[in-house]
């Protein structure tokens, strides 16, 4: 089973800021990564798929990068309503998530 | 809108069973895969099965292998788990997705808690 490990676990910075999130895999899992956002009570959202193809409505901020193993999120100005747990995911062989990234305040 | 409703949680007894039904809408349902992936209270997120559109092909995660159903019934819309056998571990928000490539949309969720 490919393994995913996201860092950090946590991440504290203010609005307009830019987050960096770091992304893992045990082995290459190609381009078939992507990332998901969950905010408190709320189903988990697409963000980026293809590792770095904004889904249907993400803003720009989001953008995505990487293949193989080592993959980045990066929100470029971070706003209010960014502020939440982001996953990532590997759909090259099964599926498995990343333990996620907590952005907050 | 694509539409994923779902239904059939609640709390049952260790060993016992439950069958959770998702009621899709707003895209062609019988050509998409359709998954369950499920997080425990505070936890992450981990798959738990997938169908392919035609509902010949059916994966499970190794936890749930043996106790677990995924079926579909492309007239009706709508993608069912059966869940047997189950064990405290298993509660969970399990949420329906569909697959294209990514997990392109999900339901909202619904609660399974397997407590005495």
């Amino acid at each position: 089973e490919i393994v995913m490990t996201q860092s950090p676990a946590t991440l504290s910075l203010s609005p307009g800021e830019r987050a960096t999130l770091s992304c893992r895999a045990s082995q290459s899992v190609s381009s078939n990564l992507a990332w998901y956002q969950q905010k408190p009570g709320q189903a988990p959202r697409l963000l980026i798929y293809g590792a770095s193809t904004r889904a249907t409505g993400i803003p720009a901020r989001f953008s995505g990068s990487g293949s193989g193993t080592e993959f980045t999120l990066t929100i470029s100005s971070l706003q209010s309503e960014d502020f939440a747990v982001y996953y990532c995911q590997q759909y090259n062989s099964r599926f498995t998530f990343g333990p996620g990234t907590k952005v907050d305040i | 809108e694509v539409q994923l409703v779902e239904s059939g949680g609640g709390l049952v007894q260790p060993g016992g069973s439950l069958r959770l039904s998702c009621s899709a809408s707003g895209f062609s349902f019988s050509t998409y895969a359709m998954h369950w992936v499920r997080q425990a209270p505070g936890k992450g997120l981990e798959y738990v099965s997938a169908i392919s559109s035609d509902g010949h092909s059916t994966y499970y995660a190794d936890s749930v292998t043996g106790r677990f159903t995924i079926s579909r019934d492309n007239s009706k819309n709508t993608l069912y788990l059966q869940m047997s056998s189950l064990r405290a571990e298993d509660t969970a928000v399990y949420y329906c997705v569909r697959r294209f490539g990514a997990y392109d949309h999900w339901g909202q969720g619904t609660l399974v808690t397997v407590s005495s």
